[in-house]
């Protein structure tokens, strides 16, 4: 079976605080594809990254960062520095070629001014 | 335009009416997805066509559900006799590649509120 796990359902920082959050993944499958996406409060989902099972380099990107750990079956999301614009519902997806992808239930992060 | 272009954006039903969805996915793009994301959930897949092929329907929640993409380009979602439990987004998305090898390119979603 497949599925996405985001314990989190909600997170609130103050602004300036950097803030994890978190997604857990079940496959049986070796090879997979990992997502990222924001959701802002227009609704339009938003691409953020995303990373195939053989490669678990960690990546950087400006303020955010992702930590891919297989053996943990994690891939977490990391924002340094948040901002209010950063509040949003992120989603953590999985995905097999040629199959559908599995959304993540959302977390949604609120940046207090 | 450039993104993937939903209408309407907004639909209110009465329960019993069918209602039509449609989505135009950025040109070029051989897949289009369907998903469906209720209130404070994750989006559930629906279905899922290469070009005009529909390779899975495996998520469509009834026969009342039915989706068609006939020249590989523009496709409809279509919701017969609708139900409460049908009010959703109702979320499109594109990729230039097949299944998940590409980026998924969303649209803003069709909200339908059934009364």
């Amino acid at each position: 079976a497949q599925k996405v796990t985001q314990a989190q359902t909600e997170i609130s920082v103050v602004e300036k605080e950097d803030v994890t959050l978190d997604c857990v993944y079940e496959t049986r499958d070796t090879t997979y594809y990992l997502f990222w996406y924001k959701q802002p409060p227009s609704g339009e989902l938003v691409f953020l990254i995303r990373r195939n099972s053989f490669d678990e380099q960690n990546e950087i990107s400006g303020r955010y960062s992702w930590n891919f750990q297989k053996s943990t079956s994690s891939f977490n999301f990391t924002i340094t520095a948040s901002q209010v614009v950063d509040s949003a519902v992120y989603f953590c997806a999985l995905g097999h070629y040629g199959q559908n992808f599995v959304f993540g239930p959302g977390t949604r992060l609120s940046v207090l001014p | 335009g450039a993104g993937v272009s939903q209408s309407p954006r907004y639909k209110v039903a009465k329960r019993g009416q069918d209602v039509a969805l449609r989505c135009d996915p950025i040109s070029g793009h051989v897949s289009l997805f369907w998903y469906q994301q209720a209130l404070g959930q994750g989006p559930e897949f629906l279905t899922y066509f290469q070009n005009e092929a529909q390779l899975d329907k495996s998520g469509l929640p009834s026969d009342r559900f039915f989706a068609e993409r006939p020249e590989g380009s523009v496709s409809t979602l279509k919701i017969q006799r609708t139900q409460q439990e049908d009010s959703a987004v109702y979320l499109c998305a594109s990729s230039w590649g097949t299944g998940v090898s590409g980026e998924l390119f969303f649209g803003e979603g069709s909200r339908l509120t059934v009364l």
